[in-house]
């Protein structure tokens, strides 16, 4: 079965460096892979997609790259700041899978001022 | 509406009660799921409806767990005589796509607590 593995221990970093988490993955390709914020108490917020013919992609702050052959996606926060602090989870579809999304656990950012 | 609505937000029931959760996608929005997400875990699907249809509910967790969305619109998640290992928050998800899901819009959740 596929497994999705995110960093289990929360990530501290001080305001305006960047946050990098990664997502990796077990077994079969997936056709795409998502990433999530989600705030306690609250259900996840869709952040960026990106499909398995692309290697990378960018929205403001945020860029997330995707390895097909090291089976990795990571997701980067450049210039952070304390409202970025979160939980953020990636989530992949894996072909065949009938819009099954399947989603990691999820990693903890904490950006500190 | 705006949103994903989903009630009622929190939800106490003793073991062996019936819970319903209801759902209220985005109007007009053709995938409906619904995914359980237990505390510090990432969400677990549970099932998936294209308007009316379930085309997918190998998430259910047992025959206890029903689902259903009869006019393509609003769905309810039912959980019959609860045990405690259910307790958990279910998150409604809708999106606008009915063959290669895009984005997914959750709800809130419904937190769910079996005593």
């Amino acid at each position: 079965s596929q497994k999705i593995e995110q960093n289990s221990e929360a990530l501290n970093i001080q305001e305006g460096k960047t946050a990098t988490l990664t997502c990796n993955y077990t077994n079969y390709s997936p056709a795409y892979l998502q990433w999530y914020r989600q705030d306690p108490g609250r259900g996840p917020v869709f952040l960026l997609l990106i499909r398995e013919n692309e290697k990378e992609k960018r929205k403001e702050r945020l860029k997330v790259t995707f390895d097909t052959t090291l089976k990795q996606s990571l997701f980067h926060i450049t210039a952070s700041q304390p409202a970025d602090s979160a939980t953020y989870l990636c989530a992949l579809l894996f072909s065949g899978g009938y819009n099954k999304l399947i989603f990691g656990a999820g990693t903890r950012l904490a950006v500190h001022p | 509406g705006a949103g994903v609505s989903q009630s009622p937000r929190y939800k106490v029931a003793k073991r062996g009660q019936d819970v319903a959760l209801r759902c209220d996608p985005i109007s007009g929005h053709v995938s409906l799921f619904w995914y359980q997400q237990a505390l510090g875990q990432g969400p677990e699907f549970l099932t998936y409806f294209q308007n009316e249809a379930q085309l997918d509910k190998s998430g259910l967790p047992s025959d206890r767990f029903f689902a259903e969305r009869p006019e393509g619109s609003v769905s309810t998640l039912k959980i019959q005589r609860t045990q405690q290992e259910d307790s958990a928050v279910y998150l409604c998800a809708s999106s606008s796509t009915g063959g290669d899901t895009g984005e997914l819009f959750f709800g809130e959740g419904s937190r769910l607590t079996v005593l």
